[in-house]
């Protein structure tokens, strides 16, 4: 699977937008990004995934540039719930869907 | 449904001894994960079941590890003989099916401690 690399660290108003980058240069063309959170004393939360377009669900949207190397997660209207660790995988679905390495992550921390 | 259970929420013992975590998936759920979190390594995952079968068993950090799955409802992780590296958070997750990684779902922990 594509190694990623995403800031250790981001802050954000309550309120405004929260825009999560996540660099994966050498994904594959059958790679997935997926966007994982995890709240505090709490297990990973999934939240969106996408192949190359862009994703919207009822937590966030997923922007994935042209070339697939790099994405970005928006939290359109972070609250103080939003506060987490935000991990980026790139991985295959298939039946090797169990092998998945978090990374460190980016932690956000949504400020009153 | 109640989600992912694991028991304990807290375990503190002694080096040396045995420790056993356990886990019940979400009813239905074909996939069962057991990951170790710490500060040190991060989210890491030691081992995957499908259908109750162990698939990959290499992020299992030693022999000491051990995990089974009896039954589609039921797994544990167990540690023998504990030691104080062995600290840490003990997620267990669960999946409809390996193929379908966005809809793992997780736990809420097990935290470890080994004096």
């Amino acid at each position: 699977d594509a190694k990623t690399t995403q800031p250790p660290s981001m802050d954000c108003a309550e309120g405004r937008a929260a825009n999560l980058p996540c660099n994966h240069s050498t994904i594959s063309g059958n790679e997935y990004v997926y966007w994982y959170r995890q709240i505090h004393s709490q297990g990973p939360q999934y939240i969106i995934h996408g192949l190359k377009n862009n994703e919207t669900n009822e937590m966030a949207s997923l922007i994935i540039t042209e070339d697939r190397k790099s994405s970005t997660l928006i939290l359109p209207h972070a609250t103080l719930r939003d506060t987490a660790v935000y991990y980026c995988i790139v991985r295959v679905v298939g039946t090797n869907a169990g092998k998945s390495t978090f990374g460190d992550g980016t932690t956000l921390t949504v400020k009153p | 449904d109640a989600g992912v259970i694991q028991s304990p929420r807290h375990e503190v013992t002694e080096m040396g001894q045995e420790v056993t975590l356990r886990c019940k998936p979400i009813s239905g759920h074909n996939s069962l994960f057991w990951y170790r979190q710490t500060m040190m390594r991060g989210l890491e995952l030691l081992i995957y079941f499908n259908n109750n079968v162990p698939i990959d068993d290499s992020g299992m950090p030693e022999d000491r590890f051990s995990a089974k799955m009896p039954n589609a409802s039921f797994s544990t992780l167990k540690i023998q003989p504990s030691e104080p590296r062995d600290s840490a958070v003990y997620f267990c997750a669960s999946s409809p099916g390996l193929a379908v990684f966005n809809e793992q779902f997780f736990g809420p922990g097990t935290r470890l401690t080994v004096l």
